[in-house]
């Protein structure tokens, strides 16, 4: 079974990028479509982008268009998500999870990630 | 942009009680690619069902999904105490490719 492991926390200045690992286990990277999706201190979920495997591209969510850039590392079975020029409102966690029959799972454990001065 | 509304934002029970969760869409959603998802405070969501009415691998027979498209019903039918957190639906489609609902929190009378 697949299992995804995701980096640990981490503090960010305003305009900093942040790059969130997530490592996989049980299955090769190229089994799969890993998606990343965020959740504000509170908040609902807000999917981010992925990869399509009928298009066999990575789809980014327009709100983050131009922010986020998410690739892999076949080599060590890790897939990341960076997002650059952070805000405020970016602080959030964020979850790496895979893609099955159109629905998420399973997914990692999660990465608070704080943007703060 | 397809929006989900779940109603109603928290739902007071007691366990043994029957829950039902309701999600609604503003365009018709495909059956094939509705999910229901529940999270617990400090943990990762875990899904329930897909596919509108499947349960996933492990998921308990009390859980159960119905509906087609535009309206979407989670049922609980017998609440257990490791039942009460937040449940959000998602679905699969139209651009933006997923959406998820607000959140049903499910909390005990």
């Amino acid at each position: 079974q697949v299992q995804l492991v995701q980096s640990g926390a981490e503090v960010k200045k305003p305009g900093a990028s942040v790059k969130v690992s997530c490592k996989v286990s049980g299955y090769t990277l190229t089994e799969l479509s890993m998606h990343w999706v965020r959740q504000a201190p509170g908040k609902g979920l807000e999917w981010m982008g992925g990869f399509d495997p009928e298009d066999g591209e990575t789809l980014y969510a327009q709100k983050f268009q131009g922010r986020v850039t998410m690739t892999e590392d076949t080599s060590t079975h890790t897939a990341y998500m960076e997002l650059s020029s952070l805000r405020s409102e970016d602080t959030a966690v964020y979850y790496c999870a895979t893609r099955w029959r159109g629905a998420f799972d399973p997914w990692g454990q999660g990465t608070l990630v704080t943007v703060s001065s | 942009e397809i929006v989900l509304t779940q109603s109603p934002g928290t739902l007071s029970l007691s366990p043994g009680e029957r829950a039902t969760l309701s999600c609604r869409a503003s365009q018709s959603v495909s059956s094939s690619y509705l999910a229901w998802y529940q999270q617990k405070p400090g943990q990762a969501p875990r899904l329930l069902i897909y596919g509108a009415s499947f349960r996933a691998t492990g998921i308990p027979d009390r859980f159960s999904g119905s509906g087609s498209g535009t309206d979407f019903t989670l049922t609980i039918s017998r609440l257990e105490p490791e039942d009460f957190a937040v449940y959000y639906c998602q679905q699969y489609g139209s651009s933006p490719m997923y959406t998820f609902g607000q959140g049903t929190k499910l909390e005990i009378k």
